[in-house]
């Protein structure tokens, strides 16, 4: 069974700061991996779609990089604003299908 | 193009009582999830429905039910409820079979009483 997990499980950083979310899988078969952001109370907005055969992928401010052989997926955020505070959650594609396995989640404050 | 929207929104419901929820998918996508977030278990996949078939099924009681009409919409209900089924109830679609990216709906906040 895939279990995925996120550390850390919270962050606070000040504004302007690089930092670094990390996401491991128990399962390196999978297809690919999606990062997410949930504002509270809210749906989930895609940030980064990597699939198995890359490396990473780039989008803006973000690049979210994926190491399959050894079970793990980094999201780096350059000079952090207070806008990206948010729960980042990462999930795996894998059993067949369009089923996710989501993490457990890291919650970033980004303080002025 | 119009985003994955879900009604209702907002549900308040009682004990024993049965809720349907509905999602409309991004037009053209005719794969759609359904997904449980709760704060003890986080976000728990449901079922997947892909041209009307159901293809995937998580680990949830039969009380939990699907189905997806012609033009893709999906439909999700939940019978007998139990104050455990509150909850975000998520709906995401993409383009296919395969794995593409998911967009995910705003949810519907259901409340059990």
């Amino acid at each position: 069974k895939q279990e995925v997990t996120q550390i850390p499980a919270a962050l606070s950083v000040p504004e302007g700061e690089n930092l670094v979310l990390n996401c491991s899988f128990t399962d390196s078969a999978i297809y690919n991996l999606q990062w997410f952001r949930q504002d509270p109370g809210k749906g989930l907005t895609s940030l980064l779609l990597i699939q198995s055969s890359q490396r990473e992928q780039t989008s803006g401010r973000l690049n979210a990089s994926l190491d399959k052989s050894s079970g793990r997926s980094t999201l780096y955020i350059a000079a952090s604003q207070p806008g990206d505070s948010a729960t980042y959650l990462c999930a795996v594609f894998g059993g067949g299908g369009n089923k996710l396995t989501f993490g457990t989640g890291t919650q970033l404050k980004v303080e002025l | 193009k119009a985003g994955v929207t879900q009604t209702p929104r907002y549900l308040i419901k009682t004990r024993g009582q049965q809720v349907t929820l509905s999602c409309s998918p991004i037009s053209g996508h005719r794969s759609v999830s359904w997904y449980q977030q709760t704060p003890g278990q986080g976000l728990q996949f449901l079922f997947e429905y892909f041209s009307e078939t159901q293809r995937n099924k998580g680990n949830f009681p039969g009380r939990f039910s699907g189905r997806q009409f012609s033009n893709s919409r999906s439909e999700m209900n939940v019978s007998t409820l139990e104050l455990g089924d509150s909850a975000l109830y998520l709906c995401a679609s993409s383009l296919a079979q395969a794995t593409y990216e998911q967009y995910f709906g705003p949810g519907t906040r259901l409340t059990v009483t």
